[in-house]
């Protein structure tokens, strides 16, 4: 089974920061890494696609990057509404498997 | 607009089964792979269970394989799952999810989620 490794687990940040959220997979997965958004109490939401792609209807200050078996999330810019947990989840092949998460807190 | 509806969630002992459904509308339900994810209290995401669109294929997860059953029935757009030999660890928030259609098990559309807890 293909292991997805997230960092970091939490990260203080201030409104207007750019922030940096890392997965490792454990074996090449392509481009088949996605990203979500989850707040509390509400389903998850996407992000990003294949790893670089934006979803219809996100800001355009969430980017996403591959470097081999590396992937990055990035927020140009922070908001008051992007504090929220992160995950990411490979597509490559079931099971599936997401990340351990990174909660995103106001410093 | 994607409406993604699951129910059948409660408490149940452990050692007992409970079937989680999930009814799907406004979008061709036959044509989208469809996964349940669940979420233990205060913890992260776990795929559990997954169903192509035909419902000729499924996948499991090692931690619920040979316990729990994936179907669907594509004439009333539902998704379900059967739940046996239910343990502690089985306690969490069950999603429903719909395959996006930008690529295989990419997850743009989720239910509010049921939450099931196993306990005496």
């Amino acid at each position: 089974d293909i292991q997805m490794t997230q960092s970091p687990s939490s990260l203080s940040a201030s409104v207007g920061d750019r922030v940096t959220i890392t997965c490792r997979a454990s074996q090449s997965i392509s481009s088949y890494l996605n990203w979500y958004q989850q707040k509390p109490g509400k389903a998850p939401k996407l992000l990003i696609y294949a790893a670089s792609s934006l979803q219809s209807g996100v800001p355009s200050r969430f980017s996403g990057s591959r470097s081999g078996t590396d992937f990055t999330l990035t927020i140009s810019s922070l908001q008051p509404e992007d504090f929220a947990t992160y995950y990411c989840q490979q597509s490559y092949s079931t099971p599936l498997g997401f990340g351990q998460g990174t909660r995103l807190e106001i410093k | 607009e994607v409406q993604l509806v699951e129910s059948g969630g409660g408490l149940v002992q452990p050692g007992g089964s409970l079937r989680l459904s999930c009814a799907a509308s406004g979008f061709t339900y036959s044509s989208y792979a469809m996964s349940w994810v669940r979420q233990a209290p205060g913890k992260g995401l776990e795929w559990v269970s997954g169903i192509s669109g035909s419902a000729g294929s499924t996948y499991y997860a090692d931690s619920v394989k040979g316990r729990f059953t994936i179907s669907r029935d594509n004439s009333k757009n539902t998704l379900y799952v059967q739940m046996n030999s239910l343990r502690a660890e089985d306690t969490a928030v069950y999603y429903c999810a719909k395959e996006d259609s930008s690529g295989y098990w990419i997850f743009a559309n989720w239910g509010q989620g049921t939450l099931v807890t196993v306990s005496s």
